[in-house]
């Protein structure tokens, strides 16, 4: 079965600081990979995808990410982070489950990201 | 495009009782959608899959009794939590499968539902 880690619970960057998050997955074939961001007591937004092909990835408010199978990732990055960006953020991998089971999302425990003026 | 809407936003209800919660999809036939509860502070948790028109498939360890789901139309899944309990009061959020290609592979989620039993 497919699984995710984000070792990172909380970060705290500065206004105008650049940003990596970290995620981690562990799956036996090329997953289909997901970050979503999430502000309090909302639903998840997408921010980017990977399916296939280029594996550097640009998503909505300056977001991309990079796909590096040899380290099973898919880092999140931003240049310059806005107040704005506090929020949430949890990556995901989509695959069938054991057994062959319907395909779906395994999220992350998500990464709290706080940021300073 | 695809929009998923939920409603409620938020309900409080007493202990006993049960609460319907609607997931729409607005502008797209959603042929699976998808329930998770979100616990504070923690990631979402997949509690089933429903396909419109058949019986839904539950994560193990989810009560399928207690969190009864419904895809009776193509926009459109209920789940009802039955005999409510304080610990169930949590965060509901729903998703639906895109259509074909690689809009099969993506979910698009709805706002949320914020569910408190006294």
């Amino acid at each position: 079965a497919q699984s995710v880690t984000q070792p990172d619970i909380h970060i705290t960057v500065s206004e105008g600081a650049s940003l990596e998050l970290r995620c981690n997955y562990s799956y036996g074939a090329t997953p289909y990979l997901f970050w979503y961001v999430q502000s309090p007591g909302q639903g998840l937004q997408l921010l980017l995808k990977y399916f296939s092909g280029d594996t550097l990835v640009q998503g909505i408010k300056g977001f991309e990410a990079e796909f590096k199978r040899s380290q099973s990732s898919f880092n999140l990055r931003k240049p310059s982070v806005h107040w704005s960006d506090a929020a949430e953020y949890f990556c995901a991998v989509g695959a069938r489950g054991s057994g062959g089971s319907n395909y779906k999302l395994t999220f992350g425990k998500g990464t709290l990201l706080t940021v300073n003026p | 495009g695809a929009v998923v809407s939920q409603h409620p936003s938020r309900v409080i209800c007493k202990s006993g009782t049960s609460v319907k919660i609607e997931c729409r999809s607005l502008d797209f036939q959603a042929t699976t959608m998808f329930w998770y509860r979100q616990f504070p502070k923690k990631s979402l948790m997949l509690m089933a899959t429903s396909n419109e028109g058949s019986k839904a498939t539950y994560e193990q360890g989810v009560e399928k009794d207690k969190f009864l789901i419904n895809h009776a139309s193509l926009t459109l899944s209920t789940l009802t939590v039955t005999s409510a309990h304080p610990e169930d009061s949590s965060f509901y959020i729903c998703s639906a499968r895109g259509v074909a290609g690689q809009g099969a592979y993506e979910q698009y989620f709805g706002p949320g539902t914020r569910l408190t039993v006294t």
